[in-house]
């Protein structure tokens, strides 16, 4: 079955360093999603990434983050200067390209920031 | 903001035995909730979803109600296993972003 795959599985970074998330999506979807989850708290919508474009974001994902799709496979996540509080388990996730709903989750990175 | 919550942050069941989890949602404009599981150590894994257009969904095992009077949402699961302890959390989408609620732990005991 195919699944979402996210790499690295943990990172460890200094505070103010540019960590690079990256995942691999579902090969036929379409929708692509990063969310975070803070230890103990909820799951948190980052960006919602279609057409190569940035088509949903929150108010978490501010100018420190960016996304790209730099192929046909990989979807990445970018924080250009961690903070502490980035601290979290990243997750990818993408959708079909028929109902862009049904979102498959990857594994996750845990990032932490020191 | 938006505001998803769940009403119990832990749920024990009998093997065997149905549960129920409930979760309620501030957002009357949200159109198409999910539900999600997640074990530890891994990513949420999908499990059923329902359209505003609808009251009751049902999948296998489970059954998603929607009650858009009272914003509440549950998730019902039959003859619940020990292999569906994990917790569970909803989720809103209003407009194209996603809200997810904090989650129940439900433990099933054998």
């Amino acid at each position: 079955e195919p699944e979402v795959t996210q790499t690295p599985s943990h990172q460890v970074t200094q505070m103010g360093q540019e960590v690079i998330l990256r995942c691999v999506p579902i090969s036929n979807h379409l929708y692509f999603y990063w969310y975070r989850q803070i230890l103990g708290q909820k799951v948190e919508f980052l960006v919602s990434f279609y057409n190569n474009e940035i088509s949903e974001k929150s108010e978490i994902f501010d100018d420190q983050f960016s996304v790209e799709r730099p192929d046909g496979s990989n979807f990445t996540l970018k924080i250009r200067s961690t903070k502490l509080e980035d601290s979290a388990m990243y997750f990818c996730a993408s959708s079909e390209p028929t109902s862009g709903e049904t979102q498959y989750f990857g594994p996750g990175t845990r990032l932490l920031v020191l | 903001g938006e505001s998803v919550g769940l009403h119990l942050p832990t749920l024990s069941v009998q093997e065997g035995d149905n549960s129920i989890i409930n979760c309620a949602y501030s957002n009357s404009a949200s159109d198409y909730f999910i539900w999600y599981k997640q074990e530890s150590g891994k990513g949420p894994q999908f499990i059923i979803d329902i359209r505003s257009n609808m009251d009751k969904r049902q999948g296998q095992r489970v059954t998603v109600l929607l009650n858009k009077t009272v914003k509440h949402l549950s998730l019902q699961i039959a003859a619940t296993q020990p292999g569906d302890s994990a917790v569970y959390f909803c989720a809103e989408r209003a407009g194209n972003q996603f809200y997810f609620g904090t989650g129940t732990s439900l433990t099933v005991i054998p």
